[in-house]
């Protein structure tokens, strides 16, 4: 039980287009959604909290304009990185609390941005 | 000083030896502690939550010393499967609650 869906698990996109990332919920409710993102050999950097039906809380240094982040339902959140630029490439993963399986991780998506 | 550190590594074992992990944490308002095993490009797998009292699964001991703000993660008869990443997590309720993650420590378990 509670396994966390993430589409697509790799994409590669042109500088300046647009990019959105999925994660669902599919046997459980996830009022709260972590989005992380991960550099190679780096660790995993909480870039903003989305809450169902209320706007994100971004962390220190994170572009809500560039990574909208919408949690519509109690199934769904999506982020989407706008205008992508190479810096961005990275390994993007979403996490939700479960009730009891603890934190439960989507299983990424690595973007590339050429 | 990062909220959560980690020895980088690498930890390079012989199959069947015993290796140990530590993790420091700076805030010590911190309240859930976690190791997570990450396979390359792969997203991290709870391996097990650290309690005060100490808990084991199998091989594999956590600790947690909250007088010291660390945890421990002991391995023992290393298998080759247990190469990859131990990342360890820590919970808090400052600005909100997170999850924390240490960089890792990559552990690669030859034959």
């Amino acid at each position: 039980g509670a396994v966390v869906s993430q589409h697509p698990s790799r994409v590669i996109c042109k500088s300046g287009t647009s990019v959105k990332i999925e994660c669902r919920s599919l046997d459980f409710q996830a009022t709260t959604m972590f989005w992380y993102r991960q550099f190679p050999k780096q660790s995993l950097m909480l870039m903003a909290t989305s809450n169902e039906g209320s706007k994100a809380t971004y962390e220190q240094g994170v572009e809500k304009d560039k990574f909208l982040i919408n949690h519509a339902s109690l199934t769904l959140s999506t982020l989407t990185v706008t205008s992508a630029h190479p810096e961005d490439s990275s390994f993007y993963i979403c996490s939700a609390r479960t009730e009891n399986y603890g934190y439960t991780f989507g299983s990424g998506t690595r973007l590339t941005v050429v | 000083r990062k909220e959560v550190e980690q020895d980088p590594g690498p930890f390079n074992v012989p199959e069947g030896a015993t290796v140990a992990f530590n993790c420091t944490y700076s805030n010590s308002a911190s309240q859930s502690f976690f190791w997570y095993r990450q396979d390359c490009r792969k997203e991290p797998k709870l391996l097990m939550s650290v309690y005060s009292s100490g808990n084991e699964d199998g091989r594999f001991t956590a600790q947690l010393n909250r007088a010291s703000q660390y945890i421990s993660l002991l391995i023992r008869d290393s298998k080759l499967s247990d190469s990859a990443t131990y990342l360890c997590a820590v919970n808090s309720l400052t600005g909100g609650f997170k999850t924390i993650f240490g960089a890792g420590t990559r552990l690669f378990v030859k034959a």
